[in-house]
C-alpha cells in the first residue's frame, strides 16, 4: 500500500520568509496530491492541490511542486505570516482509493 | 463550495456510555462519507468508509461492533462510539466525496473525551 513521508516533522521561521515542506510517496499510481491546513481543534481545510499531469501549481503565497520520477511533491509558502502557524499534512490518492496522510509539519511563524 | 457540517464539536461521556457524532453534507448529496480518528500530535488515521443504504467498510484494526456507522441517507453518516472507555478519547473527523475524482471536504471534527 501507499505510503507517505513527511519532512521536517516541525518549522519556525520569522514572518516574511519563506516555508518548505516536503514529502515522498511509494505508491507510483497515486495521482493526486493534495495540502492541508489545521488549526488547534478544526479539521483539514485543503490550501492546494496538484494532479500527476502537472509538475507546479500555484495560488498567491501558496505553490506545489510534484516529481512523479522521485516521487517527491513539496509544499511552498512565501511571505508567511502568522496566520499560517499550524499543522500541515500532505497526502496522496489513487482514484478509487482513500487517502494517505503525511505525519503532518508543524509551522510556527514567529512575529 | 461543499460544506460538511459535523456535530458535536466537543463531547464529554461518562466510561460506559455510548456517544452519537453526525456529519451532515448541507449543499450536496454525499454517497460515500470517510471517518477518522486523530490522536493528539499525530496524523489522520482512516477508520471506515460508508457508503449509502449499504455496510461500512473497517480498517483493519476497527472494532466494527464498537464503533458502529450508519449511513442512512445521502446527507447524513452518523458514527457512534459504544461503551466507551477513556482510551477511545480522541478527535474524530468525517468526510465526504463531494463529487468528480478528487473532490473531498472534511468536517471540523468532535473532541471525545471520556472520563
Amino acid at each position: 500500500g501507499e505510503n507517505v513521508e513527511q519532512h521536517p516533522s516541525t518549522l519556525s521561521v520569522q514572518e516574511g520568509d519563506s516555508a518548505v515542506i516536503k514529502c515522498t510517496y511509494s505508491d507510483s499510481a497515486s495521482n493526486y496530491f493534495p495540502w492541508y491546513k489545521q488549526e488547534l481543534g478544526k479539521g483539514p481545510q485543503l490550501i492546494i492541490d496538484i494532479r500527476s499531469n502537472v509538475g507546479e501549481k500555484k495560488d498567491q503565497r501558496i505553490a506545489v511542486t510534484l516529481n512523479k520520477t522521485a516521487k517527491h511533491f513539496s509544499l511552498h509558502i512565501t511571505e508567511t505570516q502568522p496566520e499560517d502557524s499550524a499543522v500541515y499534512f500532505c497526502a496522496a490518492l489513487n482514484y478509487g482509493q482513500n487517502f494517505v496522510f503525511g505525519p503532518g509539519t508543524r509551522l510556527s511563524v514567529l512575529p | 463550495g461543499a460544506v460538511v457540517s459535523q456535530h458535536p464539536s466537543r463531547v464529554i461521556c461518562k466510561s460506559g456510555t455510548s456517544v452519537k457524532i453526525e456529519c451532515r453534507s448541507l449543499d450536496f448529496q454525499a454517497t460515500t462519507m470517510f471517518w477518522y480518528r486523530q490522536f493528539p500530535k499525530q496524523s489522520l488515521m482512516l477508520m471506515a468508509t460508508s457508503n449509502e443504504g449499504s455496510k461500512a467498510t473497517y480498517e483493519q484494526g476497527v472494532e466494527k461492533d464498537k464503533f458502529l456507522i450508519n449511513h442512512a441517507s445521502l446527507t447524513l453518516s452518523t458514527l457512534t462510539v459504544t461503551s466507551a472507555h477513556p482510551e477511545d478519547s480522541s478527535f474524530y473527523i468525517c468526510s465526504a466525496r463531494t463529487g468528480g475524482n478528487y473532490g473531498y471536504t472534511f468536517g471540523s471534527g468532535t473532541r471525545l473525551t471520556v472520563v
